[in-house]
């Protein structure tokens, strides 16, 4: 079945600091993909998503270009913020967008 | 405003009890989901439901049910069977098509007392 690999967290960096966050994927086909959210006792909100190979998806800094040579939707921001402290988490949506599969989630603390 | 609610927020339950999650969104979503989330752990699908009056088993379905008799509403209910129901429960939906993303409430904390 399909599965979405993070880079355990968590991730601590000083402000403005240069984020990565890894993500790799299995799936049959070419999955929709995508980034969300979650600040503390929240749900999760989207960030950014991509939809076909070679596509960059980009919101508040944030970016992640769709490889489908290597299976990966690897999350960067140039400088983050404190306010950026939350969990991240990588997922696909299969071909018929009728679930979503989730990696594990990285939790990042930004330190000012 | 358009969006999705879950209610309550917090939840306790004596074991041996069933409780019902609620769920409703006005976005004229097909698609709903339930996931639960563990403590410093990924989200894990329990149901879905592409239409009204269908629905699927997720990945851990055991110990819980679902209904779906209206498009805006989906909720869940974890049953005495459930044999470690506290956790975070968090509700979706989607337009189910292809590329486009899920929007989820602000979840539910369920406590076994």
């Amino acid at each position: 079945g399909d599965s979405v690999t993070q880079m355990e967290g968590p991730v601590t960096l000083s402000e403005e600091a240069f984020l990565t966050i890894n993500c790799t994927y299995t799936a049959t086909g070419y999955p929709s993909l995508f980034w969300y959210v979650q600040y503390p006792g929240e749900g999760l909100q989207l960030l950014l998503k991509a939809t076909k190979a070679d596509d960059k998806g980009s919101n508040k800094g944030f970016e992640a270009t769709y490889r489908k040579e290597t299976t990966s939707f690897h999350l960067e921001k140039g400088s983050v913020q404190v306010s950026d402290s939350a969990v991240y988490f990588c997922a696909l949506s299969d071909k018929a967008g009728n679930m979503l599969t989730f990696g594990g989630g990285t939790r990042l603390m930004v330190k000012p | 405003d358009g969006g999705i609610t879950q209610s309550p927020k917090y939840l306790f339950r004596k074991e041996g009890q069933n409780v019902t999650l609620s769920c409703e969104q006005n976005l004229n979503h097909d698609a709903m989901y339930w996931y639960r989330q563990d403590p410093g752990q990924g989200l894990r699908l329990i149901y879905y439901s592409q239409i009204v009056n269908d629905f699927q088993k997720g990945d851990i379905a055991e110990g819980y049910s679902v209904s779906r008799e209206k498009k805006e509403s989906f909720p869940l209910t974890v049953t005495s069977a459930q044999k470690n129901p506290t956790a975070f429960y968090l509700c979706a939906s989607s337009m189910g098509w292809e590329g486009t993303e899920a929007f989820f409430g602000q979840g539910t904390r369920l406590t076994v007392v």
